[in-house]
């Protein structure tokens, strides 16, 4: 399968602490994508990085993406109780017909 | 503000009946998608359509799931019969996705489906 995979599946953290989620994935990409899910809603894109690039910074997200090691990460540095939500990785393999193949995601809780 | 609508968000039906799920995506996206969201499988592609035209359904049950769109602004999955085990969260996404690039997808807020 070419489903990316999470790491950890939940992770709880207190407000203010950074909180780190992994990606692996097993063929090459184009870009890998992360998405946000909050309970009972739809999933909002977070930031995109290509298969170019090494690192990439949006307000208090950083993505990392070692192609060598085809895996991405995640952090969310000052974390608070609204970042509370599942976190998805989702890649653009590389030869596909441009579809996203998400991961089993990351649940993230914040503790006020 | 753009986005995504589907319709119904919530439907709980009994297992035989017909259910059928819209979606309205973003205006100028060329590329639609079907995701359905279960807590063991997690998110799976359906079905989607580029400029209308469907690309890839093999990720869906062709013998009682079919999807299309049928104009721009409107894409539909229908599942006939339905059955217990198509109970999910079913979310359609829409993009402007290049040859080289799949960008940011716009999901909607997902269609709960229950089968009884």
């Amino acid at each position: 399968s070419q489903q990316g995979e999470e790491d950890p599946q939940a992770l709880s953290i207190q407000e203010g602490e950074n909180a780190t989620m992994n990606c692996s994935y097993k063929t090459s990409i184009n870009n890998l994508q992360w998405y946000r899910q909050n309970s009972g809603r739809g999933l909002v894109h977070l930031i995109l990085i290509r298969s170019n690039e090494r690192e990439k910074h949006s307000g208090r997200l950083r993505v990392t993406l070692d192609t060598s090691k085809k895996s991405s990460s995640l952090l969310i540095t000052a974390s608070r109780a609204a970042d509370t939500a599942s976190y998805f990785c989702a890649t653009d393999h590389s030869g596909s017909a441009r579809q996203l193949t998400f991961g089993s995601g990351t649940q993230l809780t914040v503790l006020p | 503000d753009a986005r995504v609508t589907q319709t119904p968000r919530h439907k709980v039906t009994e297992m035989g009946q017909e259910v059928t799920m819209r979606c309205q995506p973003i205006l100028g996206h060329n590329t639609v998608f079907w995701y359905r969201q279960t807590m063991m499988q997690g998110l799976e592609l359906l079905a989607y359509f580029r400029n209308r035209a469907p690309l890839d359904d093999s990720g869906m049950p062709k013998d009682r799931f079919s999807a299309e769109m049928p104009d721009a602004t409107l894409a539909t999955l229908k599942i006939q019969p339905s059955e217990p085990r198509d109970s999910a969260v079913y979310f359609c996404a829409s993009g402007l996705v290049q040859v080289i690039d799949t960008g940011e997808l716009f999901f909607g807020e997902g269609s709960r489906l229950t089968v009884l």
